[in-house]
């Protein structure tokens, strides 16, 4: 079956970076993109990112240009979503989600990884 | 303050229908397809109705979506117990250089 499987529960210090993983399973990986969407505690869903593990291309939300790195290692089939100079507001939980298209970020995401919280505190 | 709008909260008993709205603008929901998305708590969203109105297989045909202009919505009859979650709708929107939006999401509450 299909399964996006995320790495594991991270701390960090304000300052430092965070780079997550999405390990994705029971379907050919480079025939998708893959979604980052964020929740903060309480609060609703904000789209991050989005890559083609067709061809590696990227479309960053504005508001996280130059501190957000996504990439896809298609030799193991996972994608990984590096965030730097974490500040306080950056707790959040992680997903990573499947996109039904290697092409175009518009495509709505249809299968989500189990998620990653990111604390981030002195 | 979310792109998209959505009521915080929606109640119904089990057995009745509930509608949950989703209103956006001509960039956002005017142009592109309607997701909806249902997140249990403690959970991950998992999806619900995807390009406007299909269902995604083993989606009950209890759950519809539906798109008018620069409006969605989101219908369950019959409700259950088990539907109490929050809702959340989203679109791709063509502003700048395009990006997904999500509505604030909707506690549904099932009395």
């Amino acid at each position: 079956q299909v399964q996006l499987v995320q790495s594991g529960a991270e701390v960090k210090k304000p300052g430092a970076s965070v780079k997550v993983s999405c390990k994705a399973s029971g379907y050919t990986f480079t025939s998708y993109g893959i979604s980052w969407v964020r929740q903060a505690p309480g609060q609703g869903l904000e789209w991050m990112g989005w890559i083609s593990a067709y061809n590696g291309n990227t479309n960053y939300a504005q508001k996280l240009q130059g501190r957000v790195t996504m990439t896809t290692d298609t030799s193991t089939s996972t994608a990984y979503m590096e965030l730097r100079s974490l500040r306080s507001d950056d707790t959040a939980v992680y997903y990573c989600a499947r996109v039904p298209s290697g092409i175009a970020a518009s495509h709505g995401m249809d299968v989500w990884g189990q998620g990653t919280t990111v604390t981030v505190s002195s | 303050q979310s792109v998209l709008t959505q009521p915080p909260s929606a109640s119904g008993t089990p057995g009745q229908r509930v509608t949950i709205s989703c209103s956006g603008s001509s960039s956002n929901i005017g142009s592109n397809y309607v997701y909806w998305y249902q997140q249990l708590p403690g959970t991950a969203p998992k999806l619900l109705i995807y390009r406007n109105n299909q269902r995604p297989s083993g989606v009950p045909d209890r759950f519809s979506g539906s798109k008018s202009g620069t409006s969605a919505s989101l219908a369950i009859s019959g409700l259950r117990s088990e539907d109490e979650a929050d809702y959340y709708c989203a679109a791709w929107d063509d502003s700048l250089s395009g990006r997904w939006v999500f509505g604030g999401g909707t506690k549904l509450t099932v009395l």
